[in-house]
Protein backbone atom coordinates (compact mmCIF):
# COMPACT_ATOMS: atom_id res chain seq x y z
CA UNK A 1 0.00 0.00 0.00
CA UNK A 2 0.92 3.57 -0.64
CA UNK A 3 0.16 4.89 2.29
CA UNK A 4 -2.11 7.70 2.87
CA UNK A 5 -2.13 10.11 -0.35
CA UNK A 6 -2.32 14.11 0.05
CA UNK A 7 -1.96 16.04 -2.78
CA UNK A 8 -0.48 18.52 -3.92
CA UNK A 9 2.06 18.78 -1.56
CA UNK A 10 2.62 22.71 -1.66
CA UNK A 11 0.25 25.49 -2.59
CA UNK A 12 0.40 29.30 -2.87
CA UNK A 13 -2.48 31.06 -3.21
CA UNK A 14 -3.89 34.60 -3.10
CA UNK A 15 -5.88 35.89 -0.22
CA UNK A 16 -9.35 35.30 -1.85
CA UNK A 17 -9.21 32.30 -3.95
CA UNK A 18 -10.61 28.65 -3.30
CA UNK A 19 -8.20 26.34 -2.44
CA UNK A 20 -9.23 22.18 -2.69
CA UNK A 21 -6.88 19.57 -0.55
CA UNK A 22 -7.43 16.12 -1.31
CA UNK A 23 -7.01 13.05 0.73
CA UNK A 24 -6.80 9.68 -0.61
CA UNK A 25 -6.46 7.43 2.63
CA UNK A 26 -5.54 3.86 2.81
CA UNK A 27 -7.60 1.23 1.52
CA UNK A 28 -10.14 -0.58 3.88
CA UNK A 29 -9.83 2.24 6.59
CA UNK A 30 -12.65 3.48 7.69
CA UNK A 31 -11.19 6.10 9.75
CA UNK A 32 -10.43 9.84 7.82
CA UNK A 33 -8.78 12.86 9.97
CA UNK A 34 -7.87 16.25 8.41
CA UNK A 35 -5.28 17.90 11.07
CA UNK A 36 -3.76 21.07 10.50
CA UNK A 37 -0.56 22.34 12.35
CA UNK A 38 0.95 25.42 12.48
CA UNK A 39 3.51 26.72 14.86
CA UNK A 40 0.78 28.86 17.16
CA UNK A 41 -1.50 25.89 17.94
CA UNK A 42 0.40 22.98 17.12
CA UNK A 43 -2.06 19.82 15.51
CA UNK A 44 -5.59 21.14 15.39
CA UNK A 45 -8.15 18.45 14.55
CA UNK A 46 -10.40 19.94 12.04
CA UNK A 47 -12.99 17.16 11.13
CA UNK A 48 -12.92 13.24 10.66
CA UNK A 49 -14.97 10.73 9.39
CA UNK A 50 -16.17 7.47 9.30
CA UNK A 51 -17.09 5.11 6.84
CA UNK A 52 -17.31 8.89 4.94
CA UNK A 53 -19.88 10.45 7.25
CA UNK A 54 -18.18 13.35 9.11
CA UNK A 55 -18.49 12.39 12.83
CA UNK A 56 -17.22 15.77 14.32
CA UNK A 57 -16.84 18.99 12.75
CA UNK A 58 -16.31 20.80 15.59
CA UNK A 59 -12.50 21.72 15.03
CA UNK A 60 -13.23 23.54 11.84
CA UNK A 61 -12.33 27.45 12.06
CA UNK A 62 -15.41 28.76 10.52
CA UNK A 63 -17.49 28.79 7.91
CA UNK A 64 -15.05 29.08 4.67
CA UNK A 65 -13.93 25.83 5.87
CA UNK A 66 -15.66 22.44 4.48
CA UNK A 67 -15.06 18.83 4.12
CA UNK A 68 -16.44 16.11 2.04
CA UNK A 69 -15.97 12.38 1.71
CA UNK A 70 -17.80 10.83 -1.25
CA UNK A 71 -16.51 7.56 -1.14
CA UNK A 72 -13.86 5.54 0.66
CA UNK A 73 -11.12 6.40 -1.04
CA UNK A 74 -11.15 10.11 -1.36
CA UNK A 75 -11.75 13.02 0.49
CA UNK A 76 -11.30 16.89 -0.14
CA UNK A 77 -11.03 19.63 2.54
CA UNK A 78 -11.83 22.86 1.25
CA UNK A 79 -11.46 26.87 2.19
CA UNK A 80 -13.25 29.25 0.55
CA UNK A 81 -13.00 32.37 0.69
CA UNK A 82 -8.88 31.85 1.58
CA UNK A 83 -7.15 34.07 4.04
CA UNK A 84 -3.06 34.85 4.74
CA UNK A 85 -4.22 33.02 8.51
CA UNK A 86 -4.65 29.96 6.81
CA UNK A 87 -1.10 29.02 6.15
CA UNK A 88 -0.18 25.87 7.87
CA UNK A 89 0.72 22.41 7.44
CA UNK A 90 -2.31 20.44 6.94
CA UNK A 91 -2.55 16.62 7.22
CA UNK A 92 -4.94 13.45 6.34
CA UNK A 93 -4.22 10.78 8.35
CA UNK A 94 -6.70 7.48 8.38
CA UNK A 95 -7.19 4.32 10.40
CA UNK A 96 -9.30 1.21 11.08
CA UNK A 97 -10.60 0.56 14.10
CA UNK A 98 -10.84 -2.55 15.92
CA UNK A 99 -12.96 -3.51 18.93
CA UNK A 100 -14.04 0.24 18.07
CA UNK A 101 -10.63 1.88 18.93
CA UNK A 102 -8.39 3.19 16.50
CA UNK A 103 -4.91 1.52 17.04
CA UNK A 104 -3.25 4.04 14.76
CA UNK A 105 -2.96 6.56 12.23
CA UNK A 106 -1.36 6.73 9.63
CA UNK A 107 -0.45 10.07 8.03
CA UNK A 108 -0.21 11.67 4.72
CA UNK A 109 2.88 13.82 4.14
CA UNK A 110 0.61 17.09 4.32
CA UNK A 111 -0.43 19.45 2.07
CA UNK A 112 1.82 22.83 2.95
CA UNK A 113 -0.57 26.01 2.13
CA UNK A 114 0.80 29.78 1.71
CA UNK A 115 -1.79 32.41 1.33
CA UNK A 116 -0.51 35.44 -0.03
CA UNK B 1 -11.79 16.80 28.03
CA UNK B 2 -8.45 14.80 28.02
CA UNK B 3 -5.60 16.74 27.15
CA UNK B 4 -1.68 16.28 27.23
CA UNK B 5 1.20 18.55 28.07
CA UNK B 6 4.84 18.77 27.01
CA UNK B 7 6.67 20.66 28.99
CA UNK B 8 9.66 20.84 27.32
CA UNK B 9 9.96 22.78 23.43
CA UNK B 10 13.14 21.13 22.82
CA UNK B 11 15.37 18.62 24.07
CA UNK B 12 19.11 18.46 23.27
CA UNK B 13 21.21 15.53 24.02
CA UNK B 14 24.58 14.35 23.31
CA UNK B 15 24.74 11.17 21.16
CA UNK B 16 25.03 8.06 22.59
CA UNK B 17 23.35 9.64 26.25
CA UNK B 18 19.94 8.65 27.36
CA UNK B 19 17.46 10.96 26.74
CA UNK B 20 13.88 11.62 27.96
CA UNK B 21 11.15 13.53 26.09
CA UNK B 22 8.28 14.88 28.89
CA UNK B 23 4.93 14.13 28.85
CA UNK B 24 1.85 14.65 31.01
CA UNK B 25 -1.61 13.89 30.59
CA UNK B 26 -5.49 14.84 31.97
CA UNK B 27 -7.94 12.29 31.90
CA UNK B 28 -11.32 11.22 32.90
CA UNK B 29 -11.44 7.28 33.54
CA UNK B 30 -8.53 5.07 31.91
CA UNK B 31 -6.10 6.63 29.82
CA UNK B 32 -5.09 5.59 26.25
CA UNK B 33 -1.68 7.33 25.00
CA UNK B 34 0.41 7.45 22.65
CA UNK B 35 3.57 8.62 20.68
CA UNK B 36 4.05 9.95 17.60
CA UNK B 37 7.19 11.51 15.58
CA UNK B 38 7.44 13.59 12.94
CA UNK B 39 10.87 13.82 10.81
CA UNK B 40 11.19 17.40 8.72
CA UNK B 41 8.74 17.44 5.63
CA UNK B 42 6.80 14.11 6.88
CA UNK B 43 3.87 12.93 8.38
CA UNK B 44 3.28 11.63 11.79
CA UNK B 45 4.74 8.25 12.47
CA UNK B 46 3.21 6.25 15.28
CA UNK B 47 5.92 5.09 17.68
CA UNK B 48 4.30 3.74 20.55
CA UNK B 49 0.91 2.99 22.78
CA UNK B 50 0.13 2.47 26.05
CA UNK B 51 -3.45 0.74 26.31
CA UNK B 52 -3.52 -1.22 29.51
CA UNK B 53 -0.77 -3.71 31.29
CA UNK B 54 2.45 -3.23 31.93
CA UNK B 55 3.91 0.33 32.69
CA UNK B 56 6.30 -0.05 30.39
CA UNK B 57 6.19 -0.36 26.09
CA UNK B 58 8.52 -0.85 23.86
CA UNK B 59 7.70 0.79 20.35
CA UNK B 60 9.86 1.25 17.13
CA UNK B 61 13.52 2.35 17.28
CA UNK B 62 14.40 1.53 20.47
CA UNK B 63 12.32 4.00 21.95
CA UNK B 64 10.34 3.08 25.26
CA UNK B 65 7.53 4.82 26.97
CA UNK B 66 7.07 4.68 30.91
CA UNK B 67 3.17 5.10 31.96
CA UNK B 68 3.18 6.60 35.99
CA UNK B 69 -0.49 6.55 37.02
CA UNK B 70 0.41 8.50 40.29
CA UNK B 71 2.02 10.94 38.24
CA UNK B 72 0.21 11.07 35.38
CA UNK B 73 3.23 11.02 33.04
CA UNK B 74 4.00 9.40 30.06
CA UNK B 75 7.47 9.87 29.47
CA UNK B 76 9.58 8.49 26.05
CA UNK B 77 12.65 7.43 26.82
CA UNK B 78 15.46 6.03 24.80
CA UNK B 79 18.99 4.30 26.72
CA UNK B 80 21.10 5.78 23.74
CA UNK B 81 20.51 8.40 21.63
CA UNK B 82 21.72 8.57 17.84
CA UNK B 83 21.65 11.68 15.48
CA UNK B 84 18.98 10.19 12.96
CA UNK B 85 16.85 10.38 16.14
CA UNK B 86 16.50 14.24 16.08
CA UNK B 87 12.70 15.23 15.26
CA UNK B 88 9.37 16.74 16.72
CA UNK B 89 8.01 14.35 18.90
CA UNK B 90 4.25 14.42 19.97
CA UNK B 91 2.06 12.72 22.85
CA UNK B 92 -0.92 11.90 22.64
CA UNK B 93 -4.10 10.41 24.22
CA UNK B 94 -7.53 9.74 23.37
CA UNK B 95 -10.60 11.38 23.43
CA UNK B 96 -14.01 9.70 23.06
CA UNK B 97 -15.41 13.38 22.58
CA UNK B 98 -19.07 14.63 22.38
CA UNK B 99 -20.00 11.73 19.90
CA UNK B 100 -18.45 8.77 21.90
CA UNK B 101 -16.00 8.05 19.26
CA UNK B 102 -12.64 8.16 19.41
CA UNK B 103 -10.09 10.72 18.30
CA UNK B 104 -6.40 11.35 18.99
CA UNK B 105 -5.19 14.75 20.67
CA UNK B 106 -1.89 15.73 20.65
CA UNK B 107 0.71 18.02 22.55
CA UNK B 108 2.17 21.03 21.18
CA UNK B 109 5.43 18.82 20.47
CA UNK B 110 9.15 18.68 21.75
CA UNK B 111 11.64 19.25 19.40
CA UNK B 112 14.43 16.45 20.06
CA UNK B 113 18.55 17.87 18.73
CA UNK B 114 20.89 14.85 18.71
CA UNK B 115 24.49 16.59 19.32
CA UNK B 116 27.10 14.43 17.39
Amino acid sequence: DAGVIQSPRHEVTEMGQEVTLRCKPISGHDYLFWYRQTMMRGLELLIYFNNNVPIDDSGMPEDRFSAKMPNASFSTLKIQPSEPRDSAVYFCASSLARDGFNYGYTFGSGTRLTVV
Amino acid sequence: AQSVAQPEDQVNVAEGNPLTVKCTYSVSGNPYLFWYVQYPNRGLQFLLKYITGDNLVKGSYGFEAEFNKSQTSFHLKKPSALVSDSALYFCAVRDMGAYNTDKLIFGTGTRLQVFP
